[in-house]
């Protein structure tokens, strides 16, 4: 079983509709990042989040720490916003091997079709 | 933009043979982790290195090994390729002394194993 969990694997959307990417955790974490992947594989965080709710431009953030859970929200989706988002928490345990260690989401690929 | 160099951005060994990637972070980014990620999956955490030492490990054999350098690059070296270590690899750093853990990630290296 994954630490941390997403839903769903694979979205594809109209341009325009508002589009929401959930992740789940089973660990104690110190923050959550949310991650964007294009074809070629860079990453660019997007979020880092420890609590509440964090907007950048299209872009929201949540998360409820009680309830392990984050969403990445995309309003107004365009083609541009297809790629995959990944779901990163960073453990707040601190591990003699491992260190405060990044559990990484297998992901979700979003296609938005023109 | 992302302050986080690797190199080389793709790279094509054979079975057995032994691959060094490279990572350049930002100035005064004193902590780097390296992830392997394979198609389709998550990133999985590889090491990490905190002032040139390792402080933690994930579950990948001793023949990755890695190094870091007091000028904030880094190193991870793989020996005796197999077929599986084809993936995409991804280093990320950050300043450990920040409260906010930021962590920026390069572009990644795609190695291919043949």
């Amino acid at each position: 079983k994954n630490e941390v969990e997403q839903s769903p694997q694979n979205l594809t959307a109209q341009e325009g509709e508002f589009i929401t990417i959930n992740c789940s955790y089973s660990v104690g974490i110190s923050a959550l990042h949310w991650l964007q992947q294009h074809p070629g594989g860079g990453i660019v965080s997007l979020f880092m989040l420890s609590s509440g709710k964090k907007k950048h431009g299209r872009l929201i953030a949540t998360i409820n720490i009680q309830e392990k859970h984050s969403s990445l929200h995309i309003t107004a989706s365009h083609p541009r916003d297809s790629a995959v988002y990944i779901c990163a928490v960073r453990s707040s345990t601190l591990s003699q091997n491992t260190g405060n260690q990044f559990y990484f989401g297998t992901g979700t690929s979003l296609t938005v079709i023109p | 933009e992302t302050g986080v160099t690797q190199s080389p951005t793709h790279l094509i060994k054979t079975r057995g043979q032994q691959v060094t990637l490279r990572c350049s972070s930002q100035s005064g980014h004193n902590t780097v982790s390296w992830y392997q990620q394979a198609l389709g999956q998550g990133p999985q955490f590889i090491f990490q290195y905190y002032r040139e030492e390792e402080n933690g490990r994930g579950n990948f054999p001793p023949r990755f090994s890695g190094l870091q350098f007091p000028n904030y690059s880094s190193e991870l070296n793989v020996n005796a390729l197999e077929l599986d270590d084809s993936a995409l690899y991804l280093c990320a750093s950050r300043k450990t002394e920040e409260r906010f853990y930021g962590y920026t990630f390069g572009s990644g290296t795609r190695l291919t194993v043949v």
